[in-house]
């Protein structure tokens, strides 16, 4: 069954350091997502990618964060320079169509000290 | 921003019987729900959805059902398996206009334990 990759699944990062996470959406849907998950609390949208652009993002995606599709297979995220507060479960997902279910990869524990 | 709530952190249930799973949302735009099945250390799984011009929507043991003018969901699982103990998680995006590119907003979860 198609599945939604990601590496790493862990990543400790220094503060102020630059990390980049990575996702393998499944091979033939065209929308791309960033949700995160602060411990305890409720997964969050971060960002929406479509058609090689943003397409909506929130407010926590501010100009530290930025997303790239390298290629045809890899989307990324970027945290330019990490804070404490940016150690979360970073959750990368994909949908066929926009407008049906997600389908979300395992996660990258993101750890910031 | 709390424009989806589930409110009971927790449900015990025991093997066998019904799980009931409940979701309120403020959002009258949203038009498509969603529930997630999470467990520690992994990503959400899909579930089940239903749009908004629907009420019921079943696949085996789970049926969702939608009732808008309550703005209110619930998840039903018959029978509950003790395998079925996750987090779950109800989901809305409001797909009107082609504007929001799938955009989901997530409850706090409810965290299920189905005993043998």
């Amino acid at each position: 069954e198609p599945e939604v990759t990601q590496t790493p699944s862990h990543q400790v990062t220094q503060m102020g350091q630059e990390v980049i996470l990575r996702c393998v959406p499944i091979s033939n849907h065209l929308y791309f997502y960033w949700y995160r998950q602060i411990l305890g609390q409720k997964v969050e949208f971060l960002v929406s990618f479509y058609n090689n652009e943003i397409s909506e993002k929130s407010e926590i995606f501010d100009d530290q964060f930025s997303v790239e599709r390298p290629d045809g297979s890899n989307f990324t995220l970027k945290i330019r320079s990490t804070k404490l507060e940016d150690s979360a479960m970073y959750f990368c997902a994909s949908s066929e169509a926009g407008y049906d279910e997600a389908f979300f990869g395992q996660g990258t524990r993101l750890t910031v000290v | 921003d709390q424009q989806v709530k589930q409110n009971s952190p927790s449900l015990s249930v025991q093997e066998g019987r019904i799980s009931i799973l409940n979701c309120d949302y403020t959002n009258s735009m949203f038009d498509y729900f969603l529930w997630y099945k999470k467990y520690p250390a992994e990503g959400p799984t899909f579930l089940i959805s239903i749009s908004s011009i629907k009420d019921k929507n079943e696949d085996g043991r789970f049926t969702v059902f939608l009732n808008k003018s309550a703005k209110h969901l619930s998840l039903h699982i018959v029978p509950s398996q003790p395998g079925d103990s996750a987090v779950y998680f109800c989901a809305a995006s409001s797909n009107a206009g082609g504007t929001s590119y799938g955009k989901l907003t997530f409850g706090q979860g409810t965290i299920l334990t189905v005993h043998p």
